[in-house]
């Protein structure tokens, strides 16, 4: 099993809709969740972080956290084509050692 | 000024050559980071710094090499460079007194021929 496991796509959402990307972890121990976005050819810029369970809010963003299944989603509400690009998927380990899922592509089509 | 960066931002070498990837970061971070990214996307981590002294160092080949000549500097040196050493490699930030949330640098985009 992978240690950050998310749905690589490609997911298609329409200009307005929400886009809701999963991500489930294996490391129960996991303390801090970040979801990082990637355009093409950029380097990952850090979009949200949650710690405890249950919503974090930010704009348009919201993280979700629920450690007794291990998962953590981002909802992106009123998507954008600007939105569209790659979402990591960031788990912080024991000694603040980070694992990324392999990311899960979006396109927001307008 | 910007808060972490690369030199060189691309790098295309030949198999068999020796290089060296550059970091800096002028954030004061005590822990520096080196991650490889694939032609897939995934990014994996390599090595860690805090305050010089290494703390991660996942299994990569003994090939590579990283130098933290003080806490603002992490370099990765790669002796007899592989075909599938081609990748993007990011250099990472974090103070550790702030919470775990790392901030990337531009990346360097190596081509091994």
């Amino acid at each position: 099993q992978k240690e950050v496991e998310q749905n690589s796509g490609p997911l298609s959402v329409p200009e307005g809709a929400i886009a809701s990307l999963n991500c489930t972890y294996s490391d129960r121990v996991s303390q801090s969740f970040f979801w990082y976005r990637q355009y093409s050819g950029k380097s990952p810029e850090l979009i949200m972080s949650i710690y405890s369970n249950g919503d974090k809010e930010d704009g348009r963003f919201t993280a979700q956290l629920n450690k007794a299944s291990q998962y953590v989603s981002l909802l992106i509400r009123d998507s954008q084509p600007s939105d569209s690009a790659t979402y990591l998927c960031a788990v912080n380990r024991a000694n603040n050692d980070m694992r990324f899922g392999a990311g899960t592509r979006l396109t927001v089509k307008p | 000024d910007t808060a972490v960066s690369q030199t060189p931002k691309y790098l295309v070498t030949q198999m068999g050559n020796d290089k060296s990837i550059k970091c800096e970061q002028n954030l004061g971070h005590d822990t520096m980071y080196w991650y490889k990214q694939d032609s897939k996307k995934f990014l994996k981590i390599m090595f860690s710094y805090n305050n010089k002294e290494l703390i991660i160092n996942e299994t990569v080949p003994n090939r590579f090499s990283p130098k933290s000549p003080d806490k603002a500097h992490l370099n990765l040196h790669i002796n007899s460079l592989e075909l599938g050493d081609s990748a993007v490699y990011f250099c990472a930030s974090r103070a550790k007194s702030l919470g775990t949330t790392q901030y990337f640098g531009p990346g360097t985009r190596l081509t091994v021929l």
